[in-house]
């Protein structure tokens, strides 16, 4: 089964700082691993996705995401933080074969001026 | 597109009542998604379909809790009777599902409240 570990529940960043969400997913094969952010009131937006390449995969907003194999994570980067930035970000992941993504628990962005 | 289109938006119900939430995917896609956001419990899946056709349900909390899709541009999620425990903000989502993994595309939500 898959799962996905979103260890940091809330971080605050000042504006202009950079900013780096962690994420580490467990599943056995090759994943399928996609980053969305939620705004207050809206719906998910994805923001990037990342299925076989490249593994540094760039994505709307400014955002950049890396996959690394050897430990099962996917973090979510952004050099300088805006402060419309400020939502809940959420990690999945899917597989081949399975129509489903596994979400993480999310991380709230606060932003700080 | 519009992308996916939920209704109502919000809706406030009183304890007993029957709700029925309403989505209609992207045109194309082939897979239709509910999730049940809460702060308790996160996001949550409660039922899926492919080509219409009802996959997974194991989501589904209780027998209260029925989805339907007749046909591709439309489905139903439905609560009776509803409790204040079901107060939560429900997503649809849509994918084009080919080989799997697909990216899936949220609707703006149903926020319910049970009184």
């Amino acid at each position: 089964a898959q799962s996905v570990t979103q260890p940091d529940i809330h971080i605050t960043v000042s504006e202009g700082a950079s900013l780096e969400l962690r994420c580490n997913y467990s599943y056995g094969a090759t994943p399928y691993l996609f980053w969305y952010v939620q705004s207050p009131g809206q719906g998910l937006q994805l923001l990037l996705k990342y299925f076989s390449g490249d593994t540094l995969v760039q994505g709307i907003k400014g955002f950049e995401a890396e996959f690394k194999r050897s430990q099962s994570s996917f973090n979510l980067r952004k050099p300088s933080v805006h402060w419309s930035d400020a939502a809940e970000y959420f990690c999945a992941v899917g597989a081949m074969g399975y129509s489903t993504l596994t979400f993480g628990k999310g991380t709230m962005l606060l932003v700080s001026p | 597109d519009a992308g996916v289109i939920q209704s109502p938006r919000h809706e406030v119900t009183e304890m007993g009542q029957e709700v029925t939430l309403r989505c209609k995917p992207i045109s194309g896609h082939n897979s239709l998604f509910w999730y049940r956001q809460t702060m308790m419990r996160g996001l949550e899946l409660l039922i899926y379909f492919n080509n219409n056709v009802p996959i997974d349900d194991s989501g589904m909390p209780e027998d209260r809790f029925s989805a339907k899709m007749p046909n591709a541009s439309f489905s139903t999620l439905k609560i009776q009777p509803s409790e204040p425990r079901d107060s939560a903000v429900y997503f649809c989502a849509s994918s084009w599902t080919s080989g799997g993994g697909n990216e899936q595309f949220f609707g703006p939500g149903t926020r319910l409240t049970v009184l």
